[in-house]
């Protein structure tokens, strides 16, 4: 069976703080993987997108890296601020065209 | 990013009655999905919807769901008879190039009481 796991379920940081947030998959079989943020009540919104045949991708402050063989991926933020305080999901698309969601990882940065 | 507005924002209904829920996608896509995320839990994926056809479904979404796209615009999602389990957050996506990024509207929080 597909499945996506993050850990740690929730982090809590300092402002100004460098972060690493985990996901897992358990199939190599990955057409692409895209990280997500959710905040309270809210709808997704779409951070960062790698591509099976990429390592990693940048936007901004973000850089995600992938894995393929060890099916892992990692979202490292730079110089963390209170507002990017959200849920942060892990999707992954395993060759159809349903993405497998993680649980998330609950990010708290402390002013 | 494309955008992706959903209809309404919140529904509140009485279990055994039908809702359908909306999504407008401003651009012209091919590929939609409904996802669910019931509070606490994992998004979960519920179907996905190709030139028009479903392309593939999940065990969620039995006879009591169905998915159109009625007027060329609007993606429609409906719940035929609504059990207290449906109670989520539902999504809208389309997925858009070669990329197959998946964009997500805001959602609908379906309440079943």
């Amino acid at each position: 069976k597909q499945e996506v796991t993050q850990i740690p379920a929730a982090l809590s940081v300092p402002e100004g703080e460098n972060l690493v947030l985990n996901c897992s998959f358990t199939d190599s079989a990955i057409y692409n993987l895209q990280w997500f943020r959710q905040d309270p009540g809210k709808g997704l919104t779409s951070l960062l997108l790698i591509q099976s045949s990429q390592r990693e991708q940048t936007s901004g402050r973000l850089n995600a890296s992938l894995d393929k063989s060890s099916g892992r991926s990692t979202l490292y933020i730079a110089a963390s601020q209170p507002g990017d305080s959200a849920t942060y999901l892990c999707a992954v698309l395993f060759g159809n065209e349903k993405l497998t969601f993680g649980t998330g990882t609950r990010l708290t940065i402390i002013p | 990013e494309p955008e992706v507005t959903q209809t309404p924002s919140h529904q509140v209904t009485q279990m055994g009655q039908e809702v359908i829920l909306r999504c407008v996608p401003i651009s012209n896509h091919l590929y939609f999905y409904w996802y669910r995320q019931i509070l606490g839990q994992k998004v979960e994926f519920l179907v996905s919807f190709y030139n028009n056809e479903i392309s593939e479904k999940s065990e969620i979404f039995d006879d009591q769901f169905s998915v159109e796209r009625p007027d060329g615009s609007n993606f429609t999602l409906k719940i035929r008879s609504t059990k207290l389990e449906d109670s989520a957050m539902y999504f809208c996506a389309i997925q858009t190039g070669g990329q197959n990024e998946q964009f997500f509207g805001p959602g609908t929080r379906l309440t079943v009481l």
